[in-house]
């Protein structure tokens, strides 16, 4: 149980276009994700957290008109990157949290998206 | 949440067991030790969390000292496929804290040698 699924798990755009991405939980309601950014050779840092229903809240120097995040569902957050450039290129992750599971373990990682921009 | 320190590298041999440690002098009282892993190119795979006692699970075991300045992460058996990065996290426990994220440091990059 207790599955983090992301779409797409790799994706090549050209510079100004906008790519989505989604994670998805697939056995049980996120009260939260978390999207996080992994430069190569590099650990991984949260971006931002997100809320069903709600604005998310962004990490200092992350810009939100560029990271669009909408969390609609208790299963589904979207991560959109805006007119996305060369420097954008990273490996996305997000994460997903459900509380009083048993064993105290909340957080699932979804496999990663990794993002060339050309 | 308290900052963690752990060694940039590690080998072992494999069938031989890992030792994987992190220093956290900083702790609070209420704060866990999380152990998670990534292997290149995957998401963080969660392996193991305490407070205080030894804890042990089919994948590892976790031995923290009486203090909670320190603890070790132990593999019993590496195998290749443990190759990772290995990242000791301390934060609150399970449902304290409302949304609080797992903040990633640099962890250990162990590599199971054949």
């Amino acid at each position: 149980g207790a599955v983090v699924s992301q779409h797409p798990s790799r994706v090549i755009c050209k510079s100004g276009t906008s790519v989505k991405i989604e994670c998805r939980s697939l056995d049980f309601q996120a009260t939260t994700m978390f999207w996080y950014r992994q430069f190569p050779k590099q650990s991984l840092m949260l971006m931002a957290t997100s809320n069903e229903g709600s604005k998310a809240t962004y990490e200092q120097g992350v810009e939100k008109d560029k990271f669009l995040i909408n969390h609609a569902s208790l299963t589904l957050s979207t991560l959109t990157v805006t007119s996305a450039h060369p420097e954008d290129s990273s490996f996305y992750i997000c994460s997903a949290r459900v509380v009083g599971l048993a064993g105290g373990r909340e957080q699932f990682f979804g496999p990663g998206t990794r993002l060339t921009v050309l | 949440d308290a900052k963690t320190t752990q060694p940039p590298s590690m080998d072992c041999a494999e069938g031989r067991a890992a030792n994987l440690p992190c220093n956290h002098s900083t702790i609070s009282g209420n704060e866990y030790v999380y152990w998670y892993r990534q292997i290149h190119s995957q998401g963080p795979q969660y392996i193991i969390h305490g407070l205080k006692n030894n804890e042990t699970n089919e994948m590892a075991s976790l031995i923290i000292t009486e203090d909670r300045k320190s603890s070790t992460l132990i593999l019993p058996h590496a195998t290749l496929r443990d190759t990772a990065v290995y990242y000791c996290i301390v934060r609150v426990g399970p449902g304290v804290g409302s949304a609080r994220q797992l903040t990633f440091g640099s962890g250990t990059q162990l590599t199971v040698l054949p």
